[in-house]
């Protein structure tokens, strides 16, 4: 069973297309996050949810909008896509804040965008 | 605001050798955690450790070994008589509470891609 899942693995499509991205996971994890990784393997945080709230949007474009129908699924919808869009987007989840290992996460295997 | 520097972009080393990632932090707050991640050729991201700022112990488990210290903003990672699996991309990174405590984000340094040659 996986305990982190990404649909699609693998994504080409056009620029000016909207995309989405979904990301389930099963670890009863109360936080849910998107992280980038470009062409030169650097990651970076997106957007956190707590309980279905956004609590981290680190300056990312409008063009992407999670959404967490529960605590247990955190979507990531891509309009309008743009070249510089490619990359590895990374959804991951971590257990309930101030319990044991509250900010380990645990990764999905990753979704790979080409925006030709 | 966080930062982690990971100097080494790309060590190459013979299997059997020993070979040490640098990692050096910065951050203004006294309560933070330090982590370790490894992401092997087919893409996944696996924690390796984490360490909390108040415990400065060096820690052993199998071929691997982590050395913290403060006093540097350090926290290197030694793999002993490295094999051929070790061969991956090792990020090190840094976590903070979020403002309010509600959440905590990492920072990632940019990775040490390691290879290790038969």
């Amino acid at each position: 069973d996986t305990a982190v899942s990404q649909t699609p693995k693998y994504l080409v499509t056009q620029m000016g297309n909207d995309k989405s991205i979904k990301c389930e996971q099963n670890l009863g994890h109360d936080t849910m996050y998107w992280y980038k990784q470009d062409s030169k393997k650097f990651l970076k945080i997106m957007f956190s949810y707590n309980n279905k709230e956004l609590i981290i949007n680190e300056t990312v474009p409008n063009r992407f909008s999670p959404k967490s129908p529960d605590k247990a699924h955190l979507n990531l919808h891509i309009n309008s896509l743009e070249l510089g869009d490619s990359a590895v987007y990374f959804c991951a989840s971590s257990p309930k804040l101030y319990s044991s290992g509250a900010n380990v996460l645990t990764f999905g295997a990753g979704s790979r965008l080409t925006v030709l | 605001a966080q930062k982690v520097t990971q100097a080494q972009t790309e060590i190459s080393v013979v299997e059997k050798e020993d070979v040490t990632l640098d990692c050096v932090y910065e951050t203004r707050d006294t309560t933070y955690y330090l982590f370790w991640y490894k992401q092997p050729p087919s893409g996944e991201l696996v924690f390796l450790i984490r360490r909390n700022s108040f415990d400065e112990q060096n820690e052993i488990s199998g071929r691997y070994s982590w050395n913290f210290q403060k006093s540097t903003s350090s926290f290197n990672f030694t793999i002993t008589a490295s094999q051929v699996v070790d061969s991956a991309v090792y990020f090190c990174a840094l976590s903070e509470a979020h403002s309010g405590g509600s959440n905590y984000k990492l920072t990632f340094g940019k990775g040490t891609l390691l290879t290790v040659n038969p």
